[in-house]
């Protein structure tokens, strides 16, 4: 099956700084790949997606970026600010619905 | 409701015990999901109904574990004879089916079973 590892665990962040999360996936089938952010005692919420067929992806301070030949894709948050304090997890999947995620990296942003 | 609406919200129950977790999905949406997270590890899928059936139950551990959907809507995980090991947050989610696959998943907050 696939197996997605996340990188790094933890990140804190000076406020107005970037974010980086970096993941790796196993499966070379894999076709579509979501970041969801998890707030406490929430469930998870889309933040962005990226299929196969695209190599970059942004949503205002929002990015994603996909290497398939590597099998990694990385989230990029741009001017952080402390509400974007949560875990993020990186998820990859044939189709759409088994999404196999990765262990979560949690967040903090210094005011 | 607006969202994926989950009950209990939180479970504490007896090794052995029977414990039953409900899903009420977004409404119109046919798709829904169960996944599991463990602390501090990432959801693990679980089981996907497309409408009243079961389109894929490969991630449900074991016999124990059993969902139905009867009419399509509303889900109820079921766990049979808990062992500590289930403990955990239950997720469910939702989605609208779209051409090409499926739609973005929206999930609940999800059902804290703890077994003693």
């Amino acid at each position: 099956g696939e197996n997605v590892e996340q990188h790094p665990s933890t990140l804190s962040v000076q406020e107005g700084d970037s974010a980086v999360i970096k993941c790796t996936y196993s499966d070379s089938a894999s076709n579509y790949f979501p970041w969801y952010k998890q707030e406490l005692g929430k469930g998870p919420q889309l933040i962005i997606d990226i299929r196969s067929n695209v190599g970059e992806k942004k949503d205002q301070r929002i990015a994603v970026t996909l290497n398939k030949t590597a099998k990694h894709f990385s989230l990029h948050i741009t001017e952080t600010q402390p509400e974007d304090s949560a875990v993020y997890f990186c998820a990859a999947s044939r189709g759409d619905y088994k999404l196999s995620f990765g262990a979560g990296t949690t967040v903090t942003v210094r005011a | 409701g607006a969202g994926v609406s989950q009950t209990p919200s939180n479970k504490v129950t007896e090794k052995g015990k029977y414990v039953e977790l409900r899903c009420d999905p977004i409404s119109g949406h046919t798709a829904l999901y169960w996944y599991r997270q463990s602390l501090g590890q990432g959801p693990e899928f679980l089981i996907y109904f497309q409408g009243t059936g079961a389109a894929d139950d490969s991630g449900l551990p074991n016999d124990r574990f059993f969902a139905v959907r009867p009419e399509g809507s509303v889900s109820t995980l079921k766990i049979q004879r808990t062992e500590r090991g289930d403990s955990a947050v239950y997720l469910c989610a939702s989605s609208l089916m779209l051409a090409g696959g499926t739609g973005e998943l929206f999930f609940g907050e999800g059902s804290r079973l703890t077994v003693l």
